[in-house]
């Protein structure tokens, strides 16, 4: 089975604070996301990343920033973090091939989440 | 641009009632539609994923099936179980977004009552 593992299940922070979450995978996918999720809003994209040391900007990458230096490691960085980055953050990952191969490519599995409070 | 509908947003059924939920999406041209189920608190589970060639799949108890034409999926949940109870999702691989971007809808909260 595919597991996604995200570090901190809950964290609490102050404003101002540096934050670092961490996300491993171990399947070996090229792609990995971070999610925000918050109430009325859904999921939204923050970054993702389709091989080491590459990455892009989704929806509401303003206030974060991402590391990728290992293929199974994803790290989603809040250099100062605001009350307005409370939320449940969300890592995922998935394969890169595309959907020409005829098998279940392109599922995308999540971790558990990370709780992050910003008081 | 692509959007992604889910109706109900929230449903209750007493126990061993089969059940239909709903996700519609305004652009047909998609690589691939996946259903997830999320528990209060946690991650989103995957529970099937549908390939744009495809018209269903299943897993045990569940069917989703995929209608591009119409931009609509529905997810079949067969004799409903108060483990069952959850926040069913969809999400959407589309063209016009990219492939490596999913458009989610916002859910349907299930309850499944003894």
């Amino acid at each position: 089975d595919v597991k996604v593992t995200q570090s901190s299940r809950y964290l609490v922070k102050r404003t101002g604070e540096k934050v670092f979450l961490e996300c491993v995978q171990d399947m070996d996918h090229e792609n990995m996301f971070w999610y925000r999720q918050d109430p009325g809003l859904g999921l939204r994209l923050i970054y993702f990343s389709y091989d080491v040391k590459m990455k892009e900007k989704g929806d509401i990458p303003e206030g974060y920033s991402v590391s990728r230096e290992k293929k199974e490691r994803f790290s989603l960085i809040l250099e100062s973090a605001s009350t307005n980055q409370t939320s449940m953050y969300l890592c995922a990952s998935s394969t890169r091939q595309g959907p020409t191969s005829g098998s279940t490519v392109g599922e995308l599995f999540f971790g558990e989440g990370s709780r992050l409070t910003v008081l | 641009k692509q959007e992604v509908t889910q109706i109900p947003a929230a449903l209750s059924v007493p126990e061993g009632e089969n059940l239909v939920l709903n996700c519609s999406f305004t652009d047909s041209a998609i690589y691939n539609l996946q259903w997830f189920r999320q528990d209060p608190g946690k991650g989103l589970t995957s529970l099937l994923l549908i390939q744009s060639s495809q018209r269903e799949q299943t897993s045990g108890r569940l069917n989703a099936s995929l209608d591009k034409s119409s931009g609509r999926s529905t997810l079949y949940i067969a004799a409903s179980q108060p483990g069952d109870s959850a926040t069913y999702l969809c999400a959407v691989r589309s063209f016009s977004g990219g492939y490596n971007k999913l458009i989610f809808g916002a859910g349907t909260r299930l309850a499944v009552h003894p």
